[in-house]
């Protein structure tokens, strides 16, 4: 079965420390990739998406991800943490038939 | 409008009662589809328009969930017989056929089933 996981619930990271939220999933034929977040009290916006080619992707506010075939990941990073990237994380995957699905959420502490 | 538009925002229902949910989605957007968050759940999947074709339903959780989708616009979820797990945050989200998909989603319903 299709299935999208991210197996930490939770991430600390000190602020200016690099940190990653971690996504792996299952699916058959090729991928698209999305990470989404969702600040308190607010909707889920967009942040970065890998349909095609580089396997590094840059997104919003510094942002990025590697997608990783052999490994069939796709982990979120950045080099240096802000207090204001605390939120919660979804990893979304969508495959063939258009069909999308997310991880339960990483839920990102950046402490100053 | 500019963004996905959801209405009511919150509602409180009594278990047993029916109950309905609007998404507007983006003007353009031929996709659209229906996400459950709960606590601790994540977002799950429930339903999936793209123009005329028949939804993916896959994801409906039992046969008191439906969604229709008028004119390829507004969509209405409807959920038959509350029951207390039902509770969570409805969130609907559009996109273009094209572009990989990315979703724009709105702010969601928040339903509570006392």
């Amino acid at each position: 079965a299709q299935s999208v996981a991210q197996p930490e619930d939770q991430v600390n990271v000190a602020e200016g420390n690099p940190l990653t939220v971690k996504c792996t999933y299952s699916v058959s034929g090729n991928p698209y990739l999305f990470w989404y977040v969702q600040y308190p009290n607010r909707g889920l916006q967009f942040l970065l998406k890998y349909i095609t080619g580089d396997n590094l992707v840059k997104g919003s506010y510094g942002f990025e991800a590697e997608f990783n075939k052999s490994q069939t990941s796709f982990h979120l990073k950045k080099p240096s943490a802000l207090v204001s990237d605390s939120a919660l994380y979804f990893c979304a995957v969508r495959w063939g038939d258009d069909k999308i699905i997310f991880g339960k959420g990483t839920r990102l502490h950046i402490l100053p | 409008g500019a963004g996905v538009s959801q209405s009511p925002s919150n509602k409180v229902t009594e278990k047993g009662k029916d109950v309905e949910l609007r998404c507007d989605p983006i003007s353009g957007h031929t996709a659209l589809y229906w996400y459950r968050q709960s606590l601790g759940q994540g977002l799950e999947f429930l339903i999936y328009f793209q123009g005329n074709s028949a939804p993916d339903k896959s994801g409906l959780p039992s046969d008191r969930f439906s969604a229709e989708r008028t004119g390829g616009s507004v969509s209405t979820l409807t959920i038959q017989r509350t029951q207390q797990e039902d509770s969570a945050v409805y969130l609907c989200a559009s996109s273009l056929a094209s572009g990989g998909r990315t979703l724009h989603f709105g702010n969601g319903t928040r339903l509570t089933v006392t």
